[in-house]
């Protein structure tokens, strides 16, 4: 079983509504992710956090807004999304080694389903 | 030219074979090398994780970087149809992004 619970698994939303994924990790990890992935292609990254601080945006409309309260949860607050945002939201979360996060031990969740209509 | 390159496959293999999956680079900066296995509709799981060069044995698994190369490879012997799966490489400098190559498709029949 993934150490990373992401919650919902699947999420069908219109394009008016505003809906959140939600992100939670017990392994002590400082460092948590938001990447997106649509069908045969990598995961994309969107959002890293260090130590529960905004590190890295790569360049990601507003319509998605990351948050992340406290070290253990992530969530991915969404906002007036189009049909294209259809995809698998990942989170993943792993331990900051010399100062960078990206020493790419990563542990991702299941992932979120996510349906724009 | 990508800063990772992976042929997207399918491989199609017969159970027991020794699979070979590899992975080029262009960037020698990358010191972290690592194997994910994506089953449909999961998120990717992490295999292997190397340090700089060398070869790093788990079971089946058998993961080799090739620094001077700029070229990985993950090894799987006495290959399983529940081995069938995306693997898809990546690797970092440590201090920036990690990047995935495009991901293999593997079937291993029985």
């Amino acid at each position: 079983d993934t150490e990373v619970t992401q919650t919902p698994k699947h999420l069908v939303m219109g394009m008016t509504n505003k809906k959140s994924l939600k992100c939670e990790q017990h392994m002590g990890h400082r460092a948590m992710y938001w990447y997106k992935q649509k069908a045969k292609k990598p995961p994309e990254l969107m959002f890293v956090y260090s130590y529960e601080k905004l590190s890295i945006n790569e360049s990601v409309p507003s319509r998605f807004s990351p948050e992340c309260p406290n070290s253990s949860l992530l969530n991915l607050h969404l906002h007036a999304l189009q049909p294209e945002d259809s995809a698998l939201y990942l989170c993943a979360s792993s331990l900051i080694i010399a100062g960078g996060p990206a020493t790419g031990e990563l542990f991702f969740g299941e992932g979120s389903r996510l349906t724009v209509l | 030219q990508k800063e990772v390159e992976q042929d997207p496959g399918p491989l199609s293999v017969p159970e027991g074979a020794i699979v070979s999956l590899n992975c080029t680079y262009s960037n020698s900066a990358f010191q972290y090398f690592m194997w994910y296995r994506q089953y449909s509709r999961k998120g990717p799981e992490l295999l292997m994780y190397t340090y700089s060069s060398g070869n790093k044995e788990d079971g089946r698994f058998t993961a080799q970087v090739d620094k001077s190369s700029k070229y990985i490879s993950l090894f799987i012997r006495d290959s399983q149809p529940s081995d069938s799966a995306t693997y898809l490489c990546a690797m970092s400098t440590g201090f920036q992004k990690l990047v995935f190559g495009t991901g293999t498709r593997l079937l291993v029949s029985p």
